[in-house]
Protein backbone atom coordinates (compact mmCIF):
# COMPACT_ATOMS: atom_id res chain seq x y z
CA UNK A 1 0.00 0.00 0.00
CA UNK A 2 1.47 3.74 -1.50
CA UNK A 3 1.75 6.00 1.72
CA UNK A 4 0.94 9.77 2.24
CA UNK A 5 2.99 11.71 -0.71
CA UNK A 6 4.20 14.73 -0.18
CA UNK A 7 5.80 17.22 -2.96
CA UNK A 8 8.55 19.32 -2.68
CA UNK A 9 10.43 17.87 -0.22
CA UNK A 10 12.42 21.23 0.48
CA UNK A 11 11.92 24.52 -0.72
CA UNK A 12 13.28 28.03 -0.21
CA UNK A 13 11.96 31.18 -0.80
CA UNK A 14 12.45 34.86 0.12
CA UNK A 15 9.67 36.69 2.49
CA UNK A 16 6.41 37.93 0.60
CA UNK A 17 7.11 35.19 -1.57
CA UNK A 18 3.75 32.30 -2.42
CA UNK A 19 4.64 28.80 -2.47
CA UNK A 20 2.34 25.97 -2.53
CA UNK A 21 2.90 22.25 -1.13
CA UNK A 22 1.03 19.12 -2.64
CA UNK A 23 -0.30 16.16 -0.66
CA UNK A 24 -1.89 12.69 -1.87
CA UNK A 25 -3.33 11.00 0.90
CA UNK A 26 -3.55 6.51 1.10
CA UNK A 27 -6.00 5.75 -1.21
CA UNK A 28 -9.59 5.07 0.64
CA UNK A 29 -8.51 7.62 3.44
CA UNK A 30 -11.70 10.23 3.79
CA UNK A 31 -9.88 12.43 6.28
CA UNK A 32 -6.76 14.54 5.12
CA UNK A 33 -4.79 16.69 7.43
CA UNK A 34 -2.26 19.81 7.23
CA UNK A 35 -0.17 20.06 10.53
CA UNK A 36 2.93 22.69 10.59
CA UNK A 37 5.88 21.69 12.97
CA UNK A 38 8.51 23.95 13.98
CA UNK A 39 11.99 23.07 14.45
CA UNK A 40 11.98 21.40 18.33
CA UNK A 41 8.13 21.16 18.53
CA UNK A 42 5.17 18.79 17.96
CA UNK A 43 3.29 19.56 14.81
CA UNK A 44 0.17 21.38 15.21
CA UNK A 45 -2.67 21.46 12.50
CA UNK A 46 -3.71 23.80 10.89
CA UNK A 47 -6.51 22.57 8.70
CA UNK A 48 -8.53 19.21 8.50
CA UNK A 49 -10.79 18.30 5.89
CA UNK A 50 -13.55 15.33 5.29
CA UNK A 51 -13.29 14.22 1.75
CA UNK A 52 -13.67 18.06 -0.26
CA UNK A 53 -15.23 20.14 3.15
CA UNK A 54 -13.47 21.07 5.72
CA UNK A 55 -13.65 19.95 9.46
CA UNK A 56 -11.35 22.31 11.08
CA UNK A 57 -9.24 25.22 10.10
CA UNK A 58 -9.43 27.21 13.36
CA UNK A 59 -5.54 27.38 13.47
CA UNK A 60 -4.98 28.14 9.95
CA UNK A 61 -3.64 32.11 9.41
CA UNK A 62 -6.01 32.63 6.95
CA UNK A 63 -4.84 35.92 6.01
CA UNK A 64 -2.02 34.44 4.66
CA UNK A 65 -2.62 30.61 4.45
CA UNK A 66 -5.02 28.56 2.61
CA UNK A 67 -5.23 25.46 1.43
CA UNK A 68 -8.20 23.27 -1.20
CA UNK A 69 -9.29 19.21 -1.10
CA UNK A 70 -11.38 20.13 -4.25
CA UNK A 71 -11.97 16.18 -5.65
CA UNK A 72 -11.92 15.05 -1.97
CA UNK A 73 -8.52 13.14 -2.99
CA UNK A 74 -5.29 15.07 -3.42
CA UNK A 75 -4.91 18.81 -1.59
CA UNK A 76 -2.85 21.94 -1.83
CA UNK A 77 -1.83 24.03 0.95
CA UNK A 78 -0.29 28.07 0.10
CA UNK A 79 1.12 30.38 1.59
CA UNK A 80 1.40 33.71 0.52
CA UNK A 81 3.04 36.10 1.53
CA UNK A 82 5.05 33.69 2.93
CA UNK A 83 6.85 35.45 6.27
CA UNK A 84 9.91 34.25 7.83
CA UNK A 85 8.34 32.21 10.40
CA UNK A 86 6.57 30.06 8.12
CA UNK A 87 10.01 28.58 8.23
CA UNK A 88 9.03 24.88 9.10
CA UNK A 89 7.97 21.31 8.19
CA UNK A 90 4.70 20.89 6.30
CA UNK A 91 3.36 17.60 6.83
CA UNK A 92 0.27 15.87 5.29
CA UNK A 93 -1.42 12.91 6.76
CA UNK A 94 -4.59 11.15 6.35
CA UNK A 95 -7.03 8.66 8.00
CA UNK A 96 -9.62 6.37 7.04
CA UNK A 97 -12.61 8.37 8.27
CA UNK A 98 -14.08 10.18 10.81
CA UNK A 99 -17.52 8.06 11.82
CA UNK A 100 -16.47 5.24 13.77
CA UNK A 101 -13.22 6.56 14.99
CA UNK A 102 -10.87 7.30 15.96
CA UNK A 103 -8.29 6.23 13.57
CA UNK A 104 -4.66 6.34 13.50
CA UNK A 105 -2.98 9.07 11.24
CA UNK A 106 -0.92 8.57 8.63
CA UNK A 107 1.94 11.23 8.02
CA UNK A 108 3.86 12.07 5.02
CA UNK A 109 7.55 12.77 4.77
CA UNK A 110 7.05 16.43 5.12
CA UNK A 111 8.18 19.33 3.12
CA UNK A 112 10.61 21.78 4.51
CA UNK A 113 10.13 25.32 3.92
CA UNK A 114 12.94 27.83 4.62
CA UNK A 115 12.21 31.84 4.08
CA UNK A 116 15.41 33.66 3.87
CA UNK B 1 -0.78 26.66 25.79
CA UNK B 2 0.73 23.30 25.33
CA UNK B 3 -1.58 20.83 26.45
CA UNK B 4 0.44 17.73 25.95
CA UNK B 5 3.94 17.54 27.62
CA UNK B 6 6.87 15.41 27.18
CA UNK B 7 9.16 17.00 29.75
CA UNK B 8 12.38 14.71 28.95
CA UNK B 9 14.04 16.18 25.82
CA UNK B 10 16.12 13.51 25.22
CA UNK B 11 17.06 9.85 26.80
CA UNK B 12 19.78 7.32 26.71
CA UNK B 13 19.50 3.79 26.78
CA UNK B 14 21.81 0.84 26.52
CA UNK B 15 20.79 -1.70 24.46
CA UNK B 16 18.92 -4.78 25.99
CA UNK B 17 17.22 -2.56 28.48
CA UNK B 18 14.28 -0.86 29.22
CA UNK B 19 13.41 2.39 27.61
CA UNK B 20 10.12 4.47 29.20
CA UNK B 21 9.31 8.13 27.80
CA UNK B 22 6.72 9.66 29.54
CA UNK B 23 3.93 12.35 28.73
CA UNK B 24 1.40 14.79 30.58
CA UNK B 25 -1.72 16.37 29.32
CA UNK B 26 -3.88 18.51 30.81
CA UNK B 27 -7.41 18.39 28.95
CA UNK B 28 -9.67 15.76 30.83
CA UNK B 29 -11.84 15.49 26.96
CA UNK B 30 -8.88 13.47 25.53
CA UNK B 31 -9.60 9.67 25.02
CA UNK B 32 -7.19 8.63 22.51
CA UNK B 33 -3.40 8.68 22.79
CA UNK B 34 -0.67 7.90 20.64
CA UNK B 35 2.39 7.64 20.61
CA UNK B 36 4.49 8.15 16.69
CA UNK B 37 8.22 7.57 16.35
CA UNK B 38 10.15 9.99 13.75
CA UNK B 39 13.20 9.40 12.01
CA UNK B 40 15.31 12.36 10.36
CA UNK B 41 14.07 14.05 7.00
CA UNK B 42 10.80 11.33 7.44
CA UNK B 43 7.52 11.48 8.93
CA UNK B 44 6.13 10.41 11.67
CA UNK B 45 5.54 7.06 12.12
CA UNK B 46 2.43 5.44 14.10
CA UNK B 47 3.76 2.91 16.86
CA UNK B 48 0.95 2.50 19.12
CA UNK B 49 -2.37 3.83 20.65
CA UNK B 50 -4.46 3.15 23.79
CA UNK B 51 -8.48 3.92 24.48
CA UNK B 52 -9.41 5.77 28.07
CA UNK B 53 -10.86 2.46 28.63
CA UNK B 54 -8.02 0.70 28.66
CA UNK B 55 -5.07 1.20 30.95
CA UNK B 56 -2.51 -1.13 29.09
CA UNK B 57 -2.38 -1.95 25.25
CA UNK B 58 0.97 -3.85 24.16
CA UNK B 59 2.20 -4.51 20.73
CA UNK B 60 5.19 -6.92 20.35
CA UNK B 61 8.17 -4.90 22.66
CA UNK B 62 6.27 -2.07 22.78
CA UNK B 63 3.63 -1.12 25.93
CA UNK B 64 1.69 2.05 26.61
CA UNK B 65 0.72 3.12 29.93
CA UNK B 66 -2.47 5.20 31.04
CA UNK B 67 -2.84 6.20 34.14
CA UNK B 68 -6.08 8.97 33.86
CA UNK B 69 -6.17 9.98 37.13
CA UNK B 70 -2.89 11.33 37.23
CA UNK B 71 -3.12 12.44 33.36
CA UNK B 72 -0.19 10.23 32.65
CA UNK B 73 1.23 8.05 30.22
CA UNK B 74 3.74 6.50 29.30
CA UNK B 75 5.55 4.15 26.48
CA UNK B 76 7.92 1.02 27.62
CA UNK B 77 10.23 -0.45 25.00
CA UNK B 78 12.11 -3.55 25.70
CA UNK B 79 14.65 -4.81 25.00
CA UNK B 80 15.65 -1.95 23.34
CA UNK B 81 17.29 -1.53 20.16
CA UNK B 82 19.88 0.74 18.02
CA UNK B 83 17.09 0.89 15.27
CA UNK B 84 14.45 2.63 18.17
CA UNK B 85 17.15 5.49 18.60
CA UNK B 86 14.57 8.38 16.85
CA UNK B 87 12.79 10.77 18.32
CA UNK B 88 9.11 9.68 19.88
CA UNK B 89 6.18 11.77 20.34
CA UNK B 90 3.22 11.65 22.36
CA UNK B 91 -0.28 12.92 21.00
CA UNK B 92 -3.90 12.58 22.19
CA UNK B 93 -7.07 13.40 20.73
CA UNK B 94 -10.36 13.78 22.67
CA UNK B 95 -14.25 12.60 21.23
CA UNK B 96 -14.78 16.08 19.08
CA UNK B 97 -15.86 14.36 16.23
CA UNK B 98 -12.98 15.91 14.57
CA UNK B 99 -10.30 13.64 15.30
CA UNK B 100 -7.66 16.15 16.00
CA UNK B 101 -4.09 15.22 17.13
CA UNK B 102 -2.49 17.57 20.21
CA UNK B 103 1.16 16.56 20.11
CA UNK B 104 3.78 16.94 22.73
CA UNK B 105 7.13 18.51 21.72
CA UNK B 106 8.86 14.61 21.19
CA UNK B 107 11.55 12.65 23.52
CA UNK B 108 14.85 12.20 21.35
CA UNK B 109 15.70 8.62 22.12
CA UNK B 110 19.32 7.16 21.76
CA UNK B 111 19.81 3.55 21.83
CA UNK B 112 23.71 2.84 22.80
CA UNK B 113 24.96 -0.32 20.93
Amino acid sequence: EAGVAQSPRYKIIEKRQSVAFWCNPISGHATLYWYQQILGQGPKLLIQFQNNGVVDDSQLPKDRFSAERLKGVDSTLKIQPAKLEDSAVYLCASSLSLAGGPYEQYFGPGTRLTVT
Amino acid sequence: DQQVKQNSPSLSVQEGRISILNCDYTNSMFDYFLWYKKYPAEGPTFLISISSIKDKNEDGRFTVFLNKSAKHLSLHIVPSQPGDSAVYFCAASGQTGANNLFFGTGTRLTVIP
